[in-house]
């Protein structure tokens, strides 16, 4: 059961524009919401984070918005540089110590 | 603080084998967690170990089965492998106390099963 989604599989982008990355889920008690980035040949490494409890956290470049009542959450990448490049997973539990549920990953592509 | 490490970091098997892979979480990690990873299909939750206890559990047939030692490293096994079972195999510690729940995670196994 896919409790996670991102129907996006790829999304290119021009350096120095913004990159949003889309993720949907469907399970109402998740409360913490991550997204994770994965070069190929390594693990993927957390990026940022938000809890229920808020709607937005920024990171630098890096802002995850969510939208509880929709269940959406995004993370926007202003401005994109070609290092951005790599697969984004996003991901969800319902509480700190319940397992992680991730979606399928969106690859995206920042061309120079 | 060295990273999560796994190995062997790549595996190649024949159907109807069985396989352990090694994971050691980072110093002061208790949790360690696995996932399958395929192409189009994400990361998929297998199991997760706190403890030496399975804490979760995701919907894995039998076949895969994990334990952890008193050290906090833990292996993963796949008995009667099935081609369908190649994968990036990944696994993430955590803290027990993290704020989000987020997960470090090692470089993965590839297992190829011919």
């Amino acid at each position: 059961d896919q409790q996670v989604k991102q129907n996006s599989p790829s999304l290119s982008v021009q350096e120095g524009r913004i990159s949003i990355l889309n993720c949907d889920y469907t399970n109402s008690m998740f409360d913490y919401f991550l997204w994770y980035k994965k070069y190929p040949a390594e693990g993927p490494t957390f990026l940022i984070s938000i809890s229920s409890i808020k709607d937005k956290n920024e990171d630098g470049r890096f802002t995850v918005f969510l939208n509880k009542s929709a269940k959406h959450l995004s993370l926007h990448i202003v401005p994109s540089q070609p290092g951005d490049s790599a697969v984004y997973f996003c991901a969800a539990s319902a509480t700190k110590n319940n397992d992680m549920r991730f979606g399928a990953g969106t690859r995206l592509t920042v061309k120079p | 603080k060295a990273g999560v490490t796994q190995t062997p970091r790549y595996l190649i098997k024949t159907r109807g084998q069985q396989v352990t892979l090694s994971c050691s979480p980072i110093s002061g990690h208790r949790s360690v967690s696995w996932y399958q990873q395929t192409p189009g299909q994400g990361l998929q939750f297998l199991f997760e170990y706190f403890s030496e206890t399975q804490r979760n559990k995701g919907n894995f047939p039998g076949r895969f089965s994990g334990r952890q030692f008193s050290n906090s490293r833990s292996e993963m096994n796949v008995s009667t492998l099935e081609l369908g079972d190649s994968a990036l195999y990944l696994c993430a510690s955590k803290i027990s106390h993290s704020n989000y729940n987020e997960q470090f995670f090692g470089p993965g196994t590839r297992l190829t099963v011919l």
